[in-house]
């Protein structure tokens, strides 16, 4: 069975910090994905990044940074001098095994940036 | 727009009462997924077309629900004789199959959601 934690339930910060929001995952495969999803208040889940198990490799895009770690089943997101369009509920997912089509969700971090 | 849309976005009704939510992938998206989302929780996996094939149910899925894709377009979710506990938002998603992939890496386009509400 697949599982996705993220520890964080609520995280509030002032524009221009910096914050990390914590993803921890467990699954048996050894092929597998791992997805951020950001979702506005307008509801509609916004695909950010995806990062198969067999790439460790870091990625940055824009102000947005990911840090894959298989050693401690991590997958932790950064977001570097954070904006209050920011605000969002931020959702780690995993999807694996012969089920890759589907994804299993941590139960979000809702990140508050105030101005 | 050619997004993912869902229809209604809103549905109020009362216990016991049918409901029949509507979703348009992406036209050119052969997968689509509905998930259930509650309050301060993750979505979770309903079921999964691929065409007009349902090829996976979750648990989650009782006997009260139904989803078709008659045509592998559009497809409809519906609720029969509705309890409080269906209250959620019911997220819609599709995504294409890539060229040499047997199956998709996940990367969903979702809809804005139908929330209803169970009175």
């Amino acid at each position: 069975a697949q599982k996705v934690t993220q520890a964080q339930t609520e995280i509030s910060v002032v524009e221009k910090e910096d914050v990390t929001l914590d993803c921890v995952y467990e699954t048996r495969d050894t092929t597998y994905y791992l997805f951020w999803y950001k979702q506005p208040p307008s509801g509609e889940l916004v695909f950010l990044i995806r990062r198969n198990s067999f790439d460790e490799q870091n990625e940055i895009s824009g102000r947005y940074s990911w840090n894959f770690q298989k050693s401690t089943s991590s997958f932790n997101f950064t977001i570097t001098a954070s904006q209050v369009v920011d605000s969002a509920v931020y959702f780690c997912a995993l999807s694996a095994g012969g089920s890759n089509y589907k994804l299993t969700f941590g139960k979000g971090t809702l990140l508050t940036v105030n101005p | 727009d050619t997004g993912v849309s869902q229809d209604p976005r809103h549905k109020i009704t009362k216990r016991g009462q049918n409901v029949t939510f509507r979703c348009d992938p992406i036209s050119e998206h052969n997968r689509l997924y509905w998930y259930r989302q509650t309050l301060g929780q993750g979505p979770e996996f309903l079921t999964y077309f691929q065409n007009e094939a349902q090829l996976e149910k979750s648990r989650l899925l009782s006997d009260r629900f139904s989803a078709e894709r008659p045509k592998g377009s559009f497809s409809t979710l519906e609720i029969q004789r509705t309890e409080q506990g269906d209250s959620a938002m019911y997220l819609c998603a599709s995504s294409p199959q890539l060229p040499g992939q047997g199956a998709s890496t996940g990367e969903l386009f979702f809809g804005e959601g139908s929330r209803l509400t169970v009175l």
